[in-house]
């Protein structure tokens, strides 16, 4: 991902509203991304991830978007719940770098009901 | 199973002190990584251990260090604290550290330099 410093973009939504979250990443030779959620005094929480040879994947009532040409990723919440109030980050790795994840900066999704 | 649990979860240090941050993983996992999270940079890779090597370090000063015991507890060590290093700090734990295997974060340590 790319950090966008300090501004945190926020998503405010319905609930039961879909939520589209965007990310953008700078390294071409990334090959894995990974969708994080961080609730207030915790840890990112492992949502949801896609290999560089995929371009859609879904899980439960999130789909994962990968657009390699453009360097574009995007988190689709179908029914967005209060408990998905968080800020949601984007991370992608390569395979030479092991565990090293590069993060961005990150979106908050405020769910009003 | 336990998740990855880190030590202590609060704390307040002078600065010019040093600190030391503990993080043990998932049980079974080899791969601990740090990471630094602020407002203004964000979550920033600092280091990954694996098998007690460092395999991997970010863009920080080297006041910044870390360990991995056989265990593969780990430990990170910022000497002559300054302000800006008041974040949170992360571990994440993972089997082997290879990018298609999920990494496991714990709730972090929140360090404040005065």
């Amino acid at each position: 991902g790319e950090s966008v410093g300090l501004h945190l973009p926020t998503l405010s939504v319905q609930e039961g509203d879909n939520s589209i979250i965007n990310c953008a990443y700078s390294n071409s030779a990334s090959d894995y991304f990974i969708w994080y959620k961080q609730e207030s005094g915790k840890g990112p929480q492992f949502i949801i991830d896609i290999r560089s040879n995929m371009d859609k994947r879904q899980g439960q009532r999130v789909t994962v978007l990968l657009n390699k040409t453009v360097k574009h990723l995007s988190l689709q919440i179908a029914a967005t719940q209060p408990g998905d109030s968080a800020v949601y980050f984007c991370a992608d790795t390569f395979e030479a770098a092991g565990n090293k994840l590069t993060f961005g900066g990150g979106t908050r999704v405020l769910v009003k009901p | 199973k336990a998740g990855v649990t880190q030590t202590p979860r609060y704390l307040i240090k002078t600065r010019g002190q040093q600190v030391t941050l503990s993080c043990s993983p998932i049980s079974g996992h080899r791969s601990v990584s740090w990471y630094q999270q602020t407002p203004g940079q964000g979550l920033q890779f600092l280091f990954e251990y694996f098998s007690e090597t460092q395999r991997n370090k970010g863009n920080f000063p080297g006041r910044f260090s870390g360990r991995q015991f056989s265990n593969s507890r780990s430990e990170m060590n910022v000497s002559t604290l300054e302000l800006g290093d008041s974040a949170l700090y992360l571990c994440a734990s993972s089997l082997d550290g290879r990018p298609n295997t999920e990494a496991f974060f714990g709730q972090g340590t929140r360090l404040t330099v005065v």
